[in-house]
């Protein structure tokens, strides 16, 4: 199994600024994804992080609010841009597996509190 | 399209047997998992099954599937209170490792003495 390290584990910003936040691998993988966790809901998944290319989002995402950088195997950045209270949430990374493909791991997430 | 349901809640004895279950929709998935989540801590993959199996027992954790009823469970035996969180079931569609994953809404466990 990877071990994945996200920075910061929480973070309270005011509303208006941006938050980067960062997700390190301990070994080379192909895919790394981002996801959100509203208060009391599901993961819902943001983007696709590419090594190389831009990012694949998904619908109701879009690359100015959550910019996204992938400058080699081990690591990736999420950035919540122009924060609102509505962004307050658990952001989650997680990678696929070399040898499975599809088995996915998660970080500990970075819990986001916007005021 | 893609969809997976949980119930939201279960609540068990403690060293009884849990079951969580959990039905989708897309007949091509390929990988299904279950997932636990302790409150304020990320994601811990318990343990998944090929699309291709019944069934897969690991330590107090068996996992069933019907693919003809698109429905998956998991048991936990003797349920303990280190057990209590919430649990999603999640699918993958695709053989590809840019395959992402569908979660369903998570079912919350307790535990009462």
């Amino acid at each position: 199994s990877a071990v994945i390290s996200q920075k910061p584990s929480r973070d309270i910003c005011q509303r208006g600024t941006s938050l980067t936040i960062q997700c390190q691998v301990d070994s080379q993988v192909t895919m790394m994804f981002w996801y959100r966790q509203q208060p009391g809901q599901s993961l819902t998944l943001i983007a696709t992080a590419n090594q190389g290319s831009e990012a694949t989002y998904e619908s109701g995402f879009v690359i100015d609010k959550f910019p996204i950088s992938r400058p080699n195997l081990t690591f990736s950045t999420l950035t919540v841009s122009n924060m609102s209270p509505e962004d307050s949430s658990i952001y989650l990374c997680s990678v696929s597996d070399r040898t499975m493909n599809t088995e996915a791991f998660f970080g500990q997430g970075t819990r986001l509190t916007v005021v | 399209g893609e969809d997976v349901e949980q119930s939201l809640f279960l609540s068990v004895r403690e060293g009884d047997s849990s079951v969580i279950n959990c039905t989708y929709t897309d007949s091509s998935s390929t990988y299904l998992y279950w997932y636990k989540q302790e409150p304020g801590a990320g994601l811990q993959l318990l343990t998944y099954i090929f699309s291709n199996m019944d069934m897969k027992q690991d330590q107090r954790l068996t996992v069933l599937l019907n693919k003809k009823d698109k429905h998956l469970s998991l048991r936990i035996a003797d349920t303990q209170t280190g057990d209590s969180a919430i649990y999603f079931c999640a699918e993958t569609l695709g053989y590809s490792s840019a395959s992402k994953i569908i979660f369903g809404s998570g079912t919350r466990l307790s535990i009462r003495p």
